[in-house]
This record gives structure tokens, C-alpha cells and sequence, in this order.
């Protein structure tokens, strides 16, 4: 099962800062937060990952809380190609393996 | 550009005509995996190989079965498709180890069954 959560829809002005909030409260010390987003009829798009320490990139900014039991992907001026599903995946390791578990995921709407 | 192609993009099939759906890649990745992507729903890891070691998730059916006779080639084969195996099924390599390795998706093919 996915071990994160995340609010179904969203909803940003384009111009504007979206803000993408996601509980992961039972991550482990050695877990990786992943974010991808998934535009219609499209393989998923790697945007950012961390585990411990913020992390900002071209496309976006990840902030992760103190405690790692939240973070928050903040595209820093929102187009209408940036709408699209947002998921938020903690990176687990079973068997040696690294896998991801996808959770249902934001769908952000950006609108003019 | 290096990347992940599958082919073809859309593939018809008969209820219960075997059916290979084909995903290459040039990022000369040691990890391929393979996911379903039902509609309006989240990717779902299939099954997965780390250079020839082939890792099956533990709720695929039977029916699902993968190939991967090199580096960049990795096959999906559904031996019996049904219904509700229509979906979009997603190809995805990764550099292995236990580092941050992050995934890179291909396109998808489309999988209808008549």
C-alpha cells in the first residue's frame, strides 16, 4: 500500500504558486520522498525527490518538515501545461529492491 | 536523446489472444520495470528485473508474464488477455543500487481487448 496521502484536486491561477501538501507520517529514517506528475495519456515525469534536507530544481521546490512526516512540492509559477496528477511516493525498499508505490495523487488543475 | 520507447502506442487484441507489448531503452539502465495503469487510477508495479533477475510483485496474475533477453529490451507477454486487462501499461528503467535512483517512464501502449 501507498504510504502517502495527498488531497484528491487542486486548484491554481495561472502565474501563481502551486502548493502540493502530502502526509507521510509513517516514513522510515532511510526513505526517500519522490515526487512525479503525470500529464493525460502520458508516462509519468520525475520532478524532485529529498530525504532530508529541501531540495529546488528547475521544475520545482520540495519542502520536507523537520519531523519527515510531510512535504510540500511548490511549482513556483504555475502554467496551464502544468496541469496534470501529482504523486507523491515514499521510495520503499523491499527485498533489496527500490520500488514505488503509487498513491492516488493530486490532480492539479491550472486555470488562465 | 537518451530515453524509454514502447512500442507500438496503441495495440488491439481478442479476448484471450496472447498479446507482447514491447519496451526498449537507451539509458543503459540495469532496472526495467513494468506497471498497469487502469483508468483513472495510480500505476501498479507489475513486475520488475535487475539486469537479468526477474522480481515478481506478489498479487500479478499468472497470466502476466516478462522477457528481457538483454540490457535495452525488456517484453511484456499477456498469455490470455481478458477485459479487464485493458489498460495502459507503462515501461520503466532505473540505475540500480541504493542510491536516490529515480525512474524513467516511457510513453505507454494503450491495451484494448475485444
Amino acid at each position: 500500500d501507498a504510504k502517502t496521502t495527498q488531497p484528491p484536486s487542486m486548484d491554481c491561477a495561472e502565474g501563481r504558486a502551486a502548493n502540493l501538501p502530502c502526509n507521510h507520517s509513517t516514513i522510515s529514517g532511510n526513505e526517500y520522498v519522490y515526487w512525479y506528475r503525470q500529464i493525460h495519456s502520458q508516462g509519468p515525469q520525475y520532478i524532485i525527490h529529498g530525504l532530508k534536507n529541501n531540495e529546488t530544481n528547475e521544475m520545482a521546490s520540495l519542502i520536507i518538515t523537520e519531523d519527515r512526516k510531510s512535504s510540500t512540492l511548490i511549482l513556483p509559477h504555475a502554467t496551464l501545461r502544468d496541469t496534470a496528477v501529482y504523486y507523491c511516493i515514499v521510495r520503499t525498499r523491499s527485498g533489496g529492491y527500490n520500488k514505488l508505490i503509487f498513491g492516488a495523487g493530486t490532480r492539479l488543475a491550472v486555470h488562465p | 536523446d537518451a530515453m524509454v520507447i514502447q512500442n507500438p502506442r496503441y495495440q488491439v487484441t481478442q479476448f484471450g489472444k496472447p498479446v507482447t507489448l514491447s519496451c526498449s531503452q537507451t539509458l543503459n539502465h540495469n532496472v526495467m520495470y513494468w506497471y498497469q495503469q487502469k483508468s483513472s487510477q495510480a500505476p501498479k508495479l507489475l513486475f520488475h528485473y535487475y539486469d537479468k533477475d526477474f522480481n515478481n510483485e506478489a498479487d500479478t496474475p499468472d497470466n502476466f508474464q516478462s522477457r528481457r533477453p538483454n540490457t535495452s529490451f525488456c517484453f511484456l507477454d499477456i498469455r490470455s488477455p481478458g477485459l479487464g486487462d485493458a489498460a495502459m501499461y507503462l515501461c520503466a528503467t532505473s540505475r540500480g543500487g541504493t542510491g536516490d535512483n529515480e525512474q524513467f517512464f516511457g510513453p505507454g501502449t494503450r491495451l484494448t481487448v475485444l
